[in-house]
């Protein structure tokens, strides 16, 4: 079973932020946090991941609680184009697997 | 650099027959991973490699699913015979340390 919680669906205005929010509540001190994004048809893409800071790449900002049993995903300014569906998984900084357990995600819809 | 390919895209077959797909991950890629995604669904991981060997196959249901991967590069995952809970959009992915980069899937459909 995924580790992750996540909203089944949000509706964001496009050029608003979208802020996209996860609980990992079992979350262990060796596990990072990952996010994906699924767009129609296609396989899923990496967003961004993070251990304990908050992280800022092109595509988003990570934001994870002190405590790390919740995080949020914020896209800054929504764009059409990234009506998708947003994957949050935690994932063991030391195994050899790597494996990632997929939950059913938030299905993001930005709105004209 | 090329991304993961897969092919074909798409595939319909009977129930009972045989499928096979194909997954040409990104160069120098040492894990590649299959999974399987019904629709509405996340991603289930089926099986890992580890240049060409099994790290993880506790999810692929062996009577009938099979996959291998050759030298250490593409890989193949084969269905035989097809039932139609297979009906599915299987997703191959390769990586190197922690990060996975997906292939655009195939689409089977069972009837």
């Amino acid at each position: 079973d995924a580790k992750t919680t996540q909203p089944p669906s949000m509706d964001c205005a496009e050029g608003r932020a979208a802020n996209l929010p996860c609980n990992h509540s079992t979350i262990s001190g060796n596990e990072y946090v990952y996010w994906y994004r699924q767009i129609h048809s296609q396989g899923p893409q990496y967003i961004i991941h993070g251990l304990k800071n908050n992280e800022t790449n092109e595509m988003a900002s990570l934001i994870i609680t002190e405590d790390r049993k919740s995080s949020t995903l914020i896209l800054p300014h929504a764009t059409l184009r990234d009506t998708a569906v947003y994957y949050c998984i935690v994932r063991p900084t030391t195994s050899g697997t790597y494996k990632y357990i997929f939950g059913t995600g938030t299905r993001l819809k930005v709105l004209a | 650099e090329a991304g993961v390919a897969q092919s074909p895209r798409y595939k319909i077959i009977e129930k009972r027959q045989s499928v096979a797909f194909w997954c040409n991950p990104i160069s120098g890629h040492a894990t590649l991973y299959w999974y399987q995604q019904i629709l509405g669904q996340g991603p289930k991981l089926l099986i890992q490699f580890q240049n060409n060997g099994v790290v993880d196959d506790s999810q692929l249901p062996k009577d009938r699913f099979s996959a291998e991967r050759l030298k250490g590069v593409d890989s193949t995952l084969k269905i035989q015979p097809a039932k139609l809970e297979d009906s599915a959009v299987y997703l191959c992915a390769s990586g190197r340390v922690g990060e996975q980069y997906f292939g655009p899937g195939t689409r089977l459909t069972v009837t």
